[in-house]
């Protein structure tokens, strides 16, 4: 069975403290890793899509990186702004999801 | 972009009634759109997954006759929870894949069901 584990399950920042997120995943045919940014009440928001190990996609302060047994998220000098719960996911024969990390970022 | 919305965004209705929501792709076309439950804190689980003119394919454990799923067009899927109970109130999204075959799924805003 296809699996995401995010961590941490919350992380409280600084402002302008860079960290980064993971997501480990097992998958039968690895189709896509997805990062999504949710904000309270509302649907997810698209980030990244990554296909293979080694790929890396950039974002204003984002950048998703992908081995085969584990993505990271990386943020780099986050703003209030930033503060959501991203999700991570990995489309095998379906799209499952991680349980999320949340983010908060003080200023 | 890749616009859906969903409609309405909140919904409060009688148990026993039946609930219809709207999902739309709004500035591409989709074969596949998708529909999802999210309990409070928790992640995305996906109910069913809807073609354009064929039938919806559910997962295990999610009850077709009583969410039922019409994917009419390419750019409209309907979920209707039909004689909604509380058990029912949840947050439910749908999503929507483009034609050209990528796999990335776009979601919409999500519906806040509520069942008294």
């Amino acid at each position: 069975e296809d699996q995401v584990t995010q961590s941490p399950e919350a992380l409280r920042l600084q402002e302008g403290e860079s960290s980064s997120l993971n997501c480990s995943y097992t998958v039968s045919g690895l189709r896509g890793l997805f990062w999504y940014r949710q904000d309270p009440g509302k649907g997810p928001e698209f980030l990244f899509t990554l296909y293979s190990a080694g790929e890396e996609k950039e974002k204003e302060r984002l950048k998703a990186t992908l081995t085969k047994k584990e993505s990271f998220l990386h943020i780099t000098a986050p703003k209030p702004e930033d503060s959501a719960t991203y999700l991570c996911a990995v489309r095998g024969n379906k799209l499952v999801f991680g349980a999320g990390t949340i983010l908060r970022v003080k200023s | 972009g890749a616009v859906v919305s969903q409609h309405p965004s909140r919904v409060i209705c009688k148990s026993g009634t039946s609930v219809k929501i709207e999902c739309r792709s709004l500035d591409f076309q989709a074969t596949t759109m998708f529909w999802y439950r999210q309990f409070p804190k928790k992640s995305l689980m996906l109910m069913a997954t809807s073609n354009e003119g064929s039938k919806a394919t559910y997962e295990q454990g999610v009850e077709k006759d009583k969410f039922l799923i019409n994917h009419a067009s390419l750019t409209l899927s309907t979920l209707t929870v039909t004689s909604a109970h509380p058990e029912d109130s949840s947050f439910y999204i749908c999503s929507a894949r483009r034609l050209s075959g990528q796999e990335t799924q776009y979601f919409g805003p999500g519906t806040r069901l509520l069942v008294l």
